[in-house]
């Protein structure tokens, strides 16, 4: 597609519900990150893909945060038993190729509401 | 830890004015910048990409400086107008392998007219 693409838009979960964030990164594209933005802050690095291989995960705030890019394209988030703290945009970006020449493309965003 | 910062955090001017918003970062192993608006509930949108081997890029009104022996980055903003109006985003890549993206905490800009 012509950029990249989320869903859901947004998303409102009970406490303890198990979410799945989905991201369509460019196609061909390479390089894919999430991140999370709590609500009057800049955004924090969650994990990074390159292909289908989990790069780094380090951000990953806890057990409960999981994410997989099975064939180098789309990447799912899955936050299982979802807490207040978790309440965020989570943003997903791509880009051609890791390194220096290439910028990124984000997505709109999911915005996650725990209740 | 790599950090990056920005100042002012906001900014409220009047329209027509010029606009320095400042970017900087504490570690100098950068692969590129890259400068972002971010609207109300919206993504975030790329505004301009500088290459680790280059001092700055323009794009209409808007310049970005990069100089990284001090570590800094300038994003100027000529005529500003009310549409400017959003939260700016200076972001760093570098500092592992594949480049990771580190975010400073933005500059709030309102231009009134």
């Amino acid at each position: 597609g012509a950029g990249v693409s989320q869903s859901p838009r947004y998303k409102v979960a009970k406490r303890g519900q198990d979410v799945a964030l989905r991201c369509d990164p460019i196609s061909g594209h390479v390089s894919l990150f999430w991140y999370q933005q709590a609500l009057g802050q800049g955004p924090e690095f969650l994990t990074y893909f390159q292909n289908e291989a989990q790069l780094d995960k380090s951000g990953l705030p806890s057990d409960r945060f999981f994410a997989e890019r099975p064939e180098g394209s789309v990447s799912t988030l899955k936050i299982q038993r979802t807490q207040q703290e978790d309440s965020a945009v989570y943003l997903c970006a791509s880009s051609l190729k890791a390194g220096k020449n290439y910028g990124y493309t984000f997505g709109s965003g999911t915005r996650l509401t725990v209740v | 830890k790599q950090e990056v910062t920005q100042i002012p955090a906001a900014l409220s001017v009047p329209e027509g004015e010029n606009l320095v918003l400042n970017c900087s970062f504490t570690d100098s192993a950068i692969y590129n910048l890259q400068w972002f608006r971010q609207d109300p509930g919206k993504g975030l949108t790329s505004l301009l990409l500088i290459q680790s081997s280059q001092r700055e890029q323009t794009s209409g009104r808007l310049n970005a400086s990069l100089d990284k022996s001090s570590g800094r980055s300038t994003l100027y903003i000529a005529a500003s107008q009310p549409g400017d109006s959003a939260t700016y985003l200076c972001v760093k890549a570098g500092g592992t392998s594949y480049g990771k993206l580190t975010f400073g905490q933005g500059t709030i800009l309102t231009v009134h007219p």
